[in-house]
């Protein structure tokens, strides 16, 4: 069955310490996104990462940090410098290389709620 | 950057009615305009999408237009049904950018 997978589902933290999302995929996808989905403000993006140890900054990275050193693996660390933590976060993934096109599909996971207790 | 629009916010129609979410960009270099539904607890996932160089485009219930020179994008459902009811994102991306910029959602609500 291939797909994208994020663990856990539910996810609670003290206030102060850090916590990593889990985000797997064996699609063989080139590239791997985190966003995160507050009430009314859509999806936006944390970080992305198009190759192997390489990745960007998103629109809201301040707090995040992330790693590639899996093509099918990219988890995300919310470090304690994040002040509002707590939101839905989605990972997803695409194709980039070898299809020939310039416009490819994203497919999500089925999303972590963080909670900061 | 590309800043994404999206009207309605909620949208609640009966079931059989149609569905109109209206959707707005900024930059002139996107030419790719993906549709994405998300249902309670679960990830978006792609249900149609459109290039800059078609104004339509039709898929069973669902079609999606594109007006590039006014820079606005539509998403219209007909006969809506009950399944229907999800958050609906729009998305504006520039080709071969790979980073889509998505509207803040809308939330349908088709009612039996």
């Amino acid at each position: 069955d291939g797909g994208i997978t994020q663990s856990p589902k539910y996810l609670f933290r003290k206030e102060g310490q850090n916590v990593t999302l889990s985000c797997e995929q064996n699609l063989n996808h080139d590239a791997m996104y985190w966003y995160r989905q507050d009430p009314g403000q859509g999806l936006r993006l944390i970080y992305y990462s198009q190759i192997v140890n390489d990745f960007q900054k998103g629109d809201i990275a301040e707090g995040y940090s992330v790693s590639r050193e899996k093509k099918e693996s990219f988890p995300l660390t919310v470090t304690s410098a994040q002040k509002n933590p707590t939101a839905f976060y989605l990972c997803a993934s695409s194709i980039i290389f070898g299809t020939g096109s310039s416009y490819n599909e994203q497919f999500f996971g089925p999303g972590t709620r963080l909670t900061v207790l | 950057g590309e800043n994404v629009e999206q009207h309605p916010s909620t949208l609640s129609v009966q079931e059989g009615d149609s569905a109109v979410i209206k959707c707005t960009y900024s930059d002139s270099a996107s030419n790719y305009f993906p549709w994405y539904k998300q249902e309670l607890g679960k990830g978006p996932q792609l249900i149609i999408d459109i290039r800059s160089n078609v104004g339509e485009k039709k898929d069973q219930r669902i079609a999606v237009t594109l007006n590039k020179t006014a820079k606005h994008f539509s998403l219209h459902i007909t006969e809506t049904q009950p399944e229907d009811s999800a958050v609906y994102f729009c998305a504006a991306e520039a080709g071969g950018s790979y980073i889509p910029t998505f509207g803040r959602g809308t939330s349908l609500i088709v009612h039996p």
